[in-house]
């Protein structure tokens, strides 16, 4: 089974503090991606990634930047998190080409800022 | 931009009843995939159910149906013999490499 996991489920962080998340997965998936899910508003793309060092901004990268160093892991970094980044953060992976393009989900990461 | 809409913020169903979750999507283009993912209280968000959209026949999962109407831009979900554990978010996803997913459907079964 694919697995994709997060670094910490919950996390509470001052305005002004770096976040770090970070995802893994173990299928040697090409792709991998960010987003946050908030209610009402379904997913929204902040960051993707095709490749190692390779990266793109997704609908809502601004406050955001990532990195991806091993193919394997993939990270959100806040560079100086604010209230109105409090959120559910999803990291999920794809494998590149027509195997109908199917995402697989961490489970999740609720950040609190204060 | 591709734009994908779920109407039905919450939806009920009664065990054992049948409940569809409507979607439709903005496209201008021909070949592309759409999806059903199930995200349960706290757990994982997991795929449901997929369909390419050059196959005309409608894909089923089990339970799980969808009845696809490309030309009108529509693909919802039937959930068939509801079950306790169906309750969860729902989310309709467009994918043409650039997925979008809808704003989800809370779905609610009651024993």
């Amino acid at each position: 089974d694919v697995k994709v996991t997060q670094s910490s489920r919950y996390l509470v962080k001052r305005t002004g503090e770096k976040v770090f998340l970070e995802c893994v997965q173990d299928m040697d998936h090409e792709n991998m991606f960010w987003y946050r899910q908030d209610p009402g508003l379904g997913l929204r793309l902040i960051y993707f990634s095709y490749d190692v060092k390779m990266k793109e901004k997704g609908d809502i990268p601004e406050g955001y930047s990532v990195s991806r160093e091993k193919k394997e892991r993939f990270s959100l970094i806040l560079e100086s998190a604010s209230t109105n980044q409090t959120s559910m953060y999803l990291c999920a992976s794809s494998w590149t080409g027509k195997r109908l393009n199917e995402q697989f989900f961490g489970p999740g990461t609720r950040l609190t800022v204060l | 931009a591709q734009t994908v809409t779920q109407s039905q913020p919450e939806m009920s169903v009664q065990e054992a009843e049948t409940v569809t979750l409507s979607c439709t999507y903005d496209t201008s283009e021909s070949d592309y995939y759409l999806f059903w993912y199930k995200q349960p209280p706290s757990r994982q968000m997991i795929l449901v159910i997929r369909q390419e959209a050059y196959k005309q026949q409608n894909a089923t999962e089990n339970r799980f149906s969808v009845n696809f109407q490309k030309a009108a831009k529509s693909f919802s979900l039937k959930i068939s013999d509801s079950q306790l554990g169906d309750a969860a978010m729902y989310f309709c996803a467009y994918d043409n490499n650039d997925m979008r997913f809808g704003a989800g459907t809370r779905l609610t079964v009651k024993p």
